[in-house]
């Protein structure tokens, strides 16, 4: 099956500074790639998404290239804001040939200090 | 529009007592997701329903835990006994249709076995 490998585990950044979290994944068949956001005690929330047709897709600060040869894909924040502080998690789906089963990375907590 | 509902949003139970969860999707969406979430984990899949009928079912610990998905809409998780390792949060998730569709994710329901 699908195996996602998510790092860093942490990342703590100065507001203003560029995050950026890697995330590789086994099965090449996988096709579809969202991040989800997590603040504490929340429900995780979809922040950006890719499809294996396109290399990049950007949404205001947040940017996820894909490097579907290499199989790994990576979120970019740009300008980054205290309440951009949460646990930031990718996942991979194989979409038709899996249903749309998706499989998680580990999480990185992203801690922005004002 | 309604998100996903899900109910009790705690619950603290004695290992080998039973427990169930609920889970209303978003109305609409044909396919119903329930994941497993241990403390600094990502979510796992337990199951997966495309309207009333089982998908994917195979990280589901089929000796202990049951889900079913009457009429197509509400579901229920069920696990029966519990054991000390099933503490962690429980999402729902509902998407449009199984594939390479946006999963939106309820509350959770966080389950502590003592």
């Amino acid at each position: 099956g699908e195996n996602v490998e998510q790092h860093p585990s942490t990342l703590s950044v100065q507001e203003g500074d560029s995050a950026v979290i890697k995330c590789t994944y086994s099965d090449s068949a996988s096709n579809y790639f969202p991040w989800y956001k997590q603040e504490l005690g929340k429900r995780p929330q979809l922040i950006i998404d890719i499809r294996s047709n396109v290399g990049e897709k950007k949404d205001q600060r947040i940017a996820v290239t894909l490097n579907k040869t290499a199989k790994h894909f990576s979120l970019h924040i740009t300008e980054t804001q205290p309440e951009d502080s949460a646990v930031y998690f990718c996942a991979a789906s194989a979409g038709g040939t899996s249903y749309g089963k998706l499989t998680f990375g580990q999480g990185t907590i992203l801690t922005v200090h004002p | 529009e309604a998100g996903v509902a899900q109910s009790p949003r705690y619950k603290i139970i004695e290992k080998r007592q039973s427990v169930a969860f609920w889970c209303n999707p978003i109305s609409g969406h044909a396919t119903l997701y329930w994941y497993q979430q241990i403390l600094g984990q990502g979510p796992k899949l337990l199951i997966q329903f495309q309207n009333n009928g089982v998908v994917d079912d195979s990280q589901l610990p089929k000796d202990r835990f049951s889900a079913e998905r009457l009429k197509g809409v509400d579901s229920t998780l069920k696990i029966q006994p519990a054991k000390l390792e099933d503490s962690a949060v429980y999402l729902c998730a509902s998407s449009l249709a199984s594939g390479t569709y946006e999963q939106y994710f309820g509350p959770g329901t966080r389950l502590t076995v003592t």
